[in-house]
């Protein structure tokens, strides 16, 4: 298996613009989460997926944010409008259960917003 | 809250030295214990973990024991190689799927 692929690797921005991530999880996981890494917080869950369906959103930072996951196989985390505190590299992990050892990660999206 | 505190990096080591990354950590119940670790350019990876106190988890040569009296969990390395040059990331869980993340510590290891 290929792994859990992200998209792009690399985004520089300019404040203001519309900035989506995407990701594809391992075929067969159930389990897909979106996390954000920076110096100041550390690694941070932003929010997780069951079977294509949101189940625990607590850690996405405001309305500016949105994940959607319209099927098994791609996800997708935006953010409208983007400001430069949101740079920071966001990762997307997979599992096929929630158990935190069994997550996969994806190599990163390096955000940078101008 | 649950939170992990680990040793602040960069360090930097020449092959064959010994390794220590100090974690120690808050929880409000019992959670499980992991290192991870990000090779550059790369996601993280499970490198070892424990999940319960006295654990001892392993793996490639790398050892950390899960102690509750110290509320620790220290990796160590005997001898380190240059491919063990990553960030290593201590983490806690207590709900199975939510991990706290210390802020990661950078291994340099110089041929």
């Amino acid at each position: 298996d290929a792994g859990v692929i992200q998209s792009p690797r690399h985004e520089v921005t300019e404040m203001g613009q519309e900035v989506t991530l995407r990701c594809k999880p391992i075929s067969g996981h159930d389990y897909l989460f979106w996390y954000r890494q920076t110096m100041m917080r550390g690694l941070e869950l932003l929010i997780y997926f069951n079977n294509n369906v949101p189940i625990d959103d607590s850690g996405m930072p405001e309305d500016r944010f949105s994940a959607k996951m319209p099927n098994a196989s791609f996800s997708t985390l935006k953010i409208q409008p983007s400001e430069p505190r949101d740079s920071a590299v966001y990762f997307c992990a997979s599992s096929f259960w929630k158990g935190a050892e069994t997550q996969y990660f994806g190599p990163g999206t390096r955000l940078l917003v101008l | 809250g649950n939170s992990v505190t680990q040793m602040e990096g960069p360090v930097t080591l020449s092959e064959e030295a010994f390794l220590t990354i100090n974690c120690t950590y808050t929880a409000t119940g019992y959670p499980s214990l992991f290192w991870y670790v990000q090779y550059p350019g790369e996601g993280l990876q499970l490198l070892l973990k424990a999940t319960k106190a006295d654990d001892k988890g392993s793996n490639k040569g790398f050892e950390a024991t899960y102690r509750k009296e110290t509320t620790s969990f220290h990796l160590e390395k005997g001898s380190v190689q240059v491919s063990d040059s990553a960030v290593y990331f201590c983490a806690l869980s207590l709900n199975d799927y939510k991990l706290s993340f210390g802020a990661g510590t950078t291994v340099t290891v110089r041929a």
